[in-house]
C-alpha cells in the first residue's frame, strides 16, 4: 500500500515562494513506471495539473504552461520524497495542493491535500 | 492554449442513465490520450473511477463505464443512485507528457 504524506506551510506571503513536500511510503520515487505529480484545486480554477517528475533512466520533469516560468519539482532519493516550489506567488495561487502518483497512466494514490493561502 | 471541455452541469433521475463527455478545443479525443474520470466530493481528493479510457478502478461499481464516443471521451452512469451526486472531472494525457484536467461537471441526482 502506497501512502503519500504532504507537509509544508499553509500561509505564504505574496511574491514569496510556496514550498511543499510529499513523502512516499510503499514505493520508491525512482520507480521507473511511476510519475509523481502536483495538482491544485481552487473554486475559480477547478483541478489544475501543475507538473510531475519521473525517473526513466534519468530524471525528467514536466510542467504546465500556466506555471512553467515559476515552478520547480524535485525528487529527493535519499528521503524518498518529492517537492514543489512555486515562486512569486499571488493570491491567485491560493488553493488546495495535492501530490499524487500515476502509474501506467492511472492516478492511484493521492496525498491528503494542503490548503495554501497566499496573503499578507 | 489547450482546453479540455466538459458539461458544466447535468441532472439525472434516480435509476436513469447519463453520459458525461470530455472534449478538446483543439481536436478529437482518442484512447491515445489515456482519458481518466474522477469523482470528487467536498473535502476529499479525487477518486479515480476510470483510467485508460475504459478500465474501471478496483471497487468502482459496474454502473460506471468509460468509452470514446465520436470525438470525445465519455463516462456513462447506468442506473444512477443518489450518492452519485458529485463533481466529475476528466483528465487527458497530452503530447509533451503533460496532463490537463477538464473543467468538471456537477451532477445532480433528483
Amino acid at each position: 500500500q502506497v501512502h503519500l504524506q504532504q507537509s509544508g506551510p499553509g500561509l505564504v506571503k505574496p511574491s514569496q515562494t510556496l514550498s511543499l513536500t510529499c513523502a512516499i511510503s510503499g514505493d520508491s520515487v525512482s520507480d521507473n513506471y511511476a510519475g509523481w505529480n502536483w495538482i491544485r484545486q481552487s473554486p475559480s480554477r477547478g483541478l489544475e495539473w501543475l507538473g510531475a517528475t519521473r525517473f526513466r533512466s534519468r530524471w525528467n520533469t514536466y510542467y504546465a504552461e500556466s506555471v512553467k516560468s515559476r515552478i520547480v519539482i524535485n525528487a529527493d532519493t535519499s528521503r524518498n520524497q518529492f517537492s514543489l516550489q512555486l515562486n512569486s506567488v499571488t493570491p491567485e495561487d491560493t488553493a488546495v495542493y495535492y501530490c499524487a502518483r500515476d502509474r501506467y497512466w492511472k492516478y492511484d494514490y493521492w496525498g491528503q491535500g494542503t490548503l495554501v493561502t497566499v496573503s499578507s | 492554449q489547450t482546453v479540455v471541455t466538459q458539461e458544466p452541469s447535468f441532472s439525472v433521475s434516480p435509476g436513469g442513465t447519463i453520459t458525461l463527455t470530455c472534449g478538446l478545443n483543439s481536436g478529437s479525443v482518442s484512447s491515445s490520450y489515456f482519458p481518466s474520470w474522477f469523482q470528487q466530493t467536498p473535502g476529499q481528493p479525487p477518486r479515480t473511477l476510470i483510467h485508460n479510457t475504459n478500465s474501471r478502478s478496483s471497487g468502482v461499481p459496474d454502473r460506471f463505464s468509460g468509452s470514446i464516443l465520436g470525438n470525445k471521451a465519455a463516462l456513462t452512469i447506468t442506473g444512477a443512485q443518489a450518492d452519485d451526486e458529485s463533481d466529475y472531472y476528466c483528465l487527458l494525457y497530452l503530447p509533451g507528457d503533460i496532463w490537463v484536467f477538464g473543467e468538471g461537471t456537477k451532477l445532480t441526482v433528483l
